[in-house]
């Protein structure tokens, strides 16, 4: 089956430092490309989307500035945290619209980040 | 405006019995509805999904129902096997089923052996 890697799994930093999360797609292509995030025991809220080639489109209350998206290829694509405070705090999950199917989407392991 | 909803927070079942989890929706552009399961720390991982022209989808254990006057889905979960316990998670799609999901707040599933 289709495989998301996503790394780290777990990050803890220091308020005002940067976090970069990467999201990998190993065995298909993705045109599309969508971030999540969980606050404990909360759903999973859609942060933004973004197409290869083409600047991310943010959810409502999603700071472009502070959340980075760099969708790099058709495989690739990046969630850098910017300043992190430990209102950041949460659970990212990445997602990936295989470019081959419009079944599903599938989605990465998560990367929980904890903000001193 | 939690447009998903899943008003069941946890539910318990026996080992063997049916599992019924439910969820509703308000925007009617839905045209796709998919069923995730997800353990904590991890991603979610796809179990069904039902087109909204449709009113059920059966996979194995798992069927998914819809009543779209209703703008209620269910999925069923029959027999339960304490390897189902988890959270599980509907979501809505108005762009076919690899547009942007929009998730419901989960039902945690506890299946007693």
């Amino acid at each position: 089956g289709a495989v998301v890697s996503q790394h780290p799994s777990r990050v803890i930093c220091k308020s005002g430092t940067s976090v970069k999360i990467e999201c990998r797609s190993l065995d298909f292509q993705a045109t599309t490309m969508f971030w999540y995030r969980q606050f404990p025991k909360k759903s999973l809220m859609l942060m933004a989307t973004s197409n290869e080639g083409s600047k991310a489109t943010y959810e409502q209350g999603v700071e472009k500035d502070k959340f980075l998206i760099n969708h790099a290829s058709l495989t690739l694509s990046t969630l850098t945290v910017t300043s992190a405070h430990p209102e950041d705090s949460s659970f990212y999950i990445c997602s990936f619209a295989p470019a081959s199917t419009n079944e599903k989407l599938f989605f990465g392991s998560g990367t929980q980040l904890s903000v001193l | 405006d939690q447009q998903v909803k899943q008003n069941s927070p946890s539910l318990s079942v026996q080992e063997g019995r049916i599992s019924i989890l439910n969820c509703d929706y308000t925007n009617s552009m839905f045209d796709y509805f998919l069923w995730y399961k997800k353990y904590p720390a991890e991603g979610p991982t796809f179990l069904i999904s039902i087109s909204s022209i449709k009113d059920k989808n059966e996979d194995g254990r798992f069927t998914v129902f819809l009543n779209k006057s209703a703008k209620h889905l269910s999925l069923h979960i029959v027999p339960s096997q304490p390897g189902d316990s988890a959270v599980y998670f509907c979501a809505g799609s108005g762009g076919g089923a690899t547009n942007k999901l929009i998730f419901g707040t989960g039902t945690l599933l506890a299946v007693q052996p």
